[in-house]
């Protein structure tokens, strides 16, 4: 039973346009949302975070937003740029209390063309 | 701090044989994670520690597999005796707690032939 769920396998979108990338979950008792990047041959490295009190959270080029009613989150980046290109992890936590325990999404892989 | 390290980067073995995975998590840290990844499941969390006790072991998927923290400093996953659907990349990753994140090692990637 896949909890949190990632449906587009790939994006590819042009530099300076921007990237959506989408994320959807079944269990309302998630309470903190965090999206990962990573790179070939290395591991996830943190991106952004977004806590169930909030709708948006904002870094620079990264904005990531949260429909709680519709249990679904999305990560915008403006503008896109080809060092972007990476797979892109979302995961959920806060069902098994204060564990740190987190649910991550199969990934997306974006790229990003000149 | 030199991150989380494991050893080793890659690792091909013949069907059968037991494979060592081992991760050294951020010194502080009190929660150690073991995840594998696979495309058809992303990243999968196989086992969890707090203060080097097991919590959850429920994504460990047979006997086969286990896992150790004997300290703070060190964790091992062993695959014994290991089989082709075992190949993927494994990942170990440590978290001063929760809604910090985790920060990853570069994985090991093994290779069951």
């Amino acid at each position: 039973d896949q909890q949190v769920k990632q449906n587009s396998p790939s994006l590819s979108v042009q530099e300076g346009r921007i990237s959506i990338l989408n994320c959807d979950y079944t269990n309302s008792m998630f309470d903190y949302f965090l999206w990962y990047k990573k790179y070939p041959a290395e591991g996830p490295t943190f991106l952004i975070s977004i806590s169930s009190i909030k709708d948006k959270n904002e870094d620079g080029r990264f904005t990531v937003f949260l429909n709680k009613s519709a249990k679904h989150l999305s990560l915008h980046i403006v503008p896109s740029q080809p060092g972007d290109s990476a797979v892109y992890f979302c995961a959920a936590s806060g069902v098994s209390g204060n564990t740190g325990k987190l649910i991550f999404g199969q990934g997306t892989t974006l790229q990003v063309k000149p | 701090d030199a991150g989380v390290i494991q050893s080793p980067r890659h690792e091909v073995t013949e069907m059968g044989q037991e494979v060592t995975l081992r991760c050294k998590p951020i010194s502080g840290h009190d929660y150690l994670f073991w995840y594998r990844q696979t495309m058809m499941r992303g990243l999968e969390l196989l086992i969890y520690f707090n203060n080097n006790v097991p919590i959850d072991d429920s994504g460990m998927p047979e006997d086969r597999f286990s896992a150790k923290m004997p300290n703070a400093s060190f964790s091992t996953l062993k695959i014994q005796p290991s089989e082709p659907r075992d190949s993927a990349v494994y990942f170990c990753a440590s978290s001063p707690g929760a809604h910090y994140g985790y920060t990853f090692g570069s994985g090991t990637r093994l290779t069951v032939v």
